[in-house]
């Protein structure tokens, strides 16, 4: 059973660009998280998915960050137009059951904004 | 400021010893859980305590929860070169609307010395 897929592990944007990151949950998860994590720091949350549907997007910033999970295919975390300060790894995770279960953790997408 | 703070930020034991590490939170939980990283990986996770409980065992790993005190401990026993990595706790806050967001603190870097 392959674990938490993302892509790409490594993005490099310049300024104004857009970013796509990739997430595959594991088999027979229906539940995403999207989680950055800055240079020595712990991880924040940005949003929470289920199939087709946005269940909590209170981490996410307000402007040019948006997430989508699909019917088909995989989640997608979008940055239009990054900035510098958008440089981080961001993490996707996937569970069974949603709240209250452990969370399976891709090894994430270090974007770099040039 | 982060739900979570662990402590120490930093610990360096020799292989063999015990290693202890501590992590305070603000509000009422439904669960703590601690997780695993190792450098330019994603997260494992390791254990999840629930509110109502007061102690659970892994393997080498022992966690500990004090409500009343809002925190918990991971003792890791006879630690290995391999444990070394971060660790970090992460609190799902009760009231957070029940979507299972995960709080995390700063992380303990642990290093074990051969």
């Amino acid at each position: 059973n392959a674990g938490v897929m993302q892509n790409p592990r490594h993005l490099v944007r310049r300024r104004g660009q857009e970013a796509r990151l990739r997430c595959s949950p594991m088999k027979g998860h229906s539940h995403v998280y999207w989680y950055r994590q800055l240079p020595e720091e712990g991880l924040k949350f940005m949003v929470y998915l289920q199939k087709e549907n946005i269940i909590d997007e209170s981490g996410m910033p307000k402007e040019r960050f948006s997430a989508e999970f699909p019917k088909e295919g995989p989640s997608i975390l979008r940055i239009q137009q990054v900035v510098r300060g958008d440089s981080a790894a961001y993490f996707c995770a996937s569970s069974p059951k949603g709240p209250g279960s452990p969370l399976h953790f891709g090894n994430g997408t270090r974007l770099t904004v040039t | 400021s982060q739900q979570g703070e662990e402590d120490p930020q930093a610990l360096s034991i020799q292989e063999g010893e015990n290693a202890t590490m501590n992590c305070s939170y603000k509000t009422s939980i439904n669960n703590l859980q601690w997780y695993r990283q190792n450098s330019g990986r994603g997260l494992v996770h390791l254990i999840l305590i629930r509110s109502n409980e007061r102690e659970k065992h892994s393997g080498r790993l022992r966690v500990t929860l004090d409500t009343s005190k809002k925190s918990s401990s991971l003792l890791i026993t006879a630690s290995r070169a391999a444990d070394t990595a971060s660790y970090f706790c992460a609190t799902d806050a009760w009231g957070s609307g029940n979507t299972g967001k995960l709080i995390f603190g700063q992380g303990t870097t642990l290093q074990v010395k051969p």
